[in-house]
């Protein structure tokens, strides 16, 4: 069965440092990957998509992820971290031919000053 | 553009009470997810509905019916509430196959 995994349930990092979130996936075809970023009482926001092309994708608020076949990952980074990144950060993979995603667990990073 | 409305915000109930959580969006997607959040878990979901007049089981429907009223709304409906169903809902739509899901900003629901 198709699945993804955020092996980090939680991540601090200071102010101003990069920031990486590990997501894996376990998915027989070409994947379609997603990041969604959830803050406190909201609902999720998509950071960035990954369908085929580029392996490096480009989202919002200068997020990035990679994907990487051989090692079944979409890693989403960011270079320089700020206070508004501290939030909740879902991966999300399509798992069948209607288009319905499965979340992994979420990965909540505190930034501190 | 509202995008996914949800309602209500907020709710409590008591054991066995019922109740209905709405959603209605405006962006013309065929397709509308019911999903649960609890903490360490994710997302799961509950129901969903890839067209107007079509419903489906996700991950955890049990204690849960719903109804796709129209292209625009798909309702969540808890019979018997229990305890056990205590979380902050998401409806979400979307387009296409490959299109991301739009989410509404959640019901938090408890049920004592």
């Amino acid at each position: 069965a198709q699945s993804v995994t955020q092996p980090d349930i939680h991540i601090t990092v200071s102010e101003g440092a990069s920031l990486e979130l590990r997501c894996n996936y376990s998915y027989g075809a070409t994947p379609y990957l997603f990041w969604y970023v959830q803050s406190p009482g909201q609902g999720l926001q998509l950071l960035l998509k990954y369908f085929s092309g580029d392996t490096l994708v480009q989202g919002i608020k200068g997020f990035e992820a990679e994907f990487k076949r051989s090692q079944s990952s979409f890693n989403l980074r960011k270079p320089s971290v700020h206070w508004s990144d501290a939030a909740e950060y879902f991966c999300a993979v399509v798992i069948d031919s209607w288009g319905k995603l499965q979340f992994g667990a979420g990965t909540q990073v505190v930034v501190t000053p | 553009n509202a995008g996914v409305t949800q309602t209500p915000k907020f709710q409590v109930l008591k054991t066995g009470q019922s109740m209905t959580l709405q959603c209605a969006q405006d962006m013309n997607h065929n397709s509308m997810y019911w999903y649960r959040q609890d903490p360490g878990m994710g997302l799961r979901l509950i129901y969903y509905s890839a067209s107007e007049g079509t419903t489906d089981k996700g991950e955890v429907p049990n204690g849960y019916n719903v109804s796709r009223l129209n292209k625009r709304e798909f309702s969540l409906r808890l019979e018997s509430a229990a305890p056990s169903q205590t979380s902050v809902y998401f409806c979400a739509s979307k387009g296409g196959y490959n299109s991301p899901l739009h989410f509404g900003n959640g019901t938090r629901l408890t049920v004592t």
